[in-house]
């Protein structure tokens, strides 16, 4: 069954650092990648699409990277700051405009 | 634009009582997704609509939860009788606008509780 991975537990960083999330999926060829953030008592809010055939996608201090050869998604922020904590979601298109998320994320920015 | 809306917010109720919510959707957007998202985990497919037509109910617990979606703009989705396992999120989203290729716009969502 298809099956995605994301980083358990919380990541710590400090302010101004590069923060670098790791999604990894299994039995699958998505032709799409998503992130999404999800801020405590929200609903997640879409932040980055990037397809099959790109290799990076940025905006503004967020990258995302999709290998498929690996089946892996990095998500980095630059120059984190203390409003960047949040859950980040990685969502896998499963064809006929459905996606299967990840458990995501914590993500926590220390002044 | 208006964002999702969805009521209640917060929900308590006993187990075996039967519990609705409700879902406005973006005017327009055709796709319209209920998700439970339980505590430490992502959101889970319950049921997908395309307009009024089920697309998607696969991991619908049919014996319990119902959802139709009204002329193919509002939703409900209903639990009768709930569970405690039931305790959760419920969060709607919907796509189909302007928006990058099958971006979702989710709702707040409704927490509910089952004792």
């Amino acid at each position: 069954s298809q099956k995605i991975e994301q980083n358990s537990e919380a990541l710590n960083i400090q302010e101004g650092k590069t923060a670098t999330l790791t999604c990894n999926y299994t039995n699958y060829s998505p032709a799409y990648l998503q992130w999404y953030r999800q801020d405590p008592g929200r609903g997640p809010v879409f932040l980055l699409l990037i397809r099959e055939n790109e290799k990076e996608k940025r905006k503004e201090r967020l990258k995302v990277t999709f290998d498929t050869t690996l089946k892996q998604s990095l998500f980095h922020i630059t120059a984190s700051q203390p409003a960047d904590s949040a859950t980040y979601l990685c969502a896998l298109d499963t064809g006929g405009f459905k996606t299967i998320f990840g458990a995501g994320t914590r993500l926590f920015v220390k002044a | 634009e208006a964002g999702v809306a969805q009521s209640p917010r917060y929900k308590i109720i006993e187990k075996r009582q039967s519990v609705a919510f409700w879902c406005n959707p973006i005017s327009g957007h055709a796709t319209l997704y209920w998700y439970q998202q339980i505590l430490g985990q992502g959101p889970k497919l319950l049921i997908q609509f395309q307009n009024n037509g089920v697309v998607d109910d696969s991991q619908l617990p049919k014996d319990r939860f119902s959802a139709e979606r009204l002329k193919g703009v509002d939703s409900t989705l209903k639990i009768q009788p709930a569970k405690l396992e039931d305790s959760a999120v419920y969060l709607c989203a919907t796509t189909g606008g302007t928006g990058d290729h099958n971006e979702q716009f989710f709702g707040p969502g409704t927490r509910l509780t089952v004792l």
